[in-house]
């Protein structure tokens, strides 16, 4: 089947402009979550949604990030007044459960890579 | 602050040979383990999942946990070329769904070259 997709494969924008990363997670799959990846470094997670409950928004670097899920299905992060340190890839992952359990695998999207000039 | 440790490498292993790729964590409370490979430019992909004491096996990959000590590892037999990769252990807590615990925490990843 299909997996985690994500858009625009690529997005290159001027300091100070506000961009819109797009996910469309596994069907049916309750998780969803939002990583940055820095050139070079590990994951760093932004934002974990599981099924209605509220988000984990506890990685969220600044109030300039923010990020949305309609139901259990697509989700967009949102960047206002980008910064040269957001440049990075930003990977979404979904699982079929929460991570906690045996149905927490995450499946990971091919990633947004991200420049601020 | 739940913190996941790995050497960072690059770890250099000749072809056909063990590599051993380890891991620590901080989180006693920890229960579920996972080794993600990551390609150079892709994203990463799950190798392994563990979750109880002692060995799993999955043809040329071994994960080990010991609780005790908080070490997982991860064990590839007969290295190949196309092992070369960036190799992420991930850790978390709990294996109810008390949610606030769910995210995975990820280590930076270990390079690993297999020379041929």
């Amino acid at each position: 089947g299909a997996g985690v997709s994500q858009s625009p494969s690529n997005k290159v924008t001027e300091k100070g402009k506000d961009v819109e990363l797009r996910c469309d997670p596994i069907s049916g799959h309750t998780a969803l979550y939002w990583y940055r990846q820095r050139l070079g470094q590990g994951l760093e997670f932004l934002i974990y949604f599981q099924g209605n409950s509220a988000p984990d928004k506890s990685g969220l670097p600044s109030d300039r990030f923010s990020a949305e899920r309609t139901g259990e299905s697509v989700s967009t992060l949102t960047i206002q007044r980008t910064q040269q340190e957001d440049s990075a890839v930003y990977l979404c992952a979904s699982s079929l459960g929460p991570a906690g359990g045996l149905q927490g695998t995450q499946y990971f999207g091919p990633g947004t890579r991200l420049t601020v000039l | 602050q739940k913190e996941v440790e790995q050497n960072s490498g690059p770890l250099s292993v000749p072809e056909g040979a063990i590599a051993s790729l380890n891991c620590t964590y901080s989180d006693r409370g920890s229960q579920s383990f996972f080794w993600y490979r990551q390609y150079s430019g892709k994203s990463p992909e799950l190798i392994m999942s563990i979750y109880s004491n002692g060995d799993k096996e999955d043809g040329r990959f071994t994960a080990q946990l010991n609780k005790a000590s908080q070490y997982v590892s991860l064990l590839i037999r007969d290295s190949q070329p196309s092992d070369s990769a960036t190799y992420l252990c991930a850790v978390n807590e709990g294996l109810s769904s008390n949610f606030g615990n769910e995210k995975l925490t990820f280590g930076t990843g270990t390079r690993l070259t297999i020379i041929p």
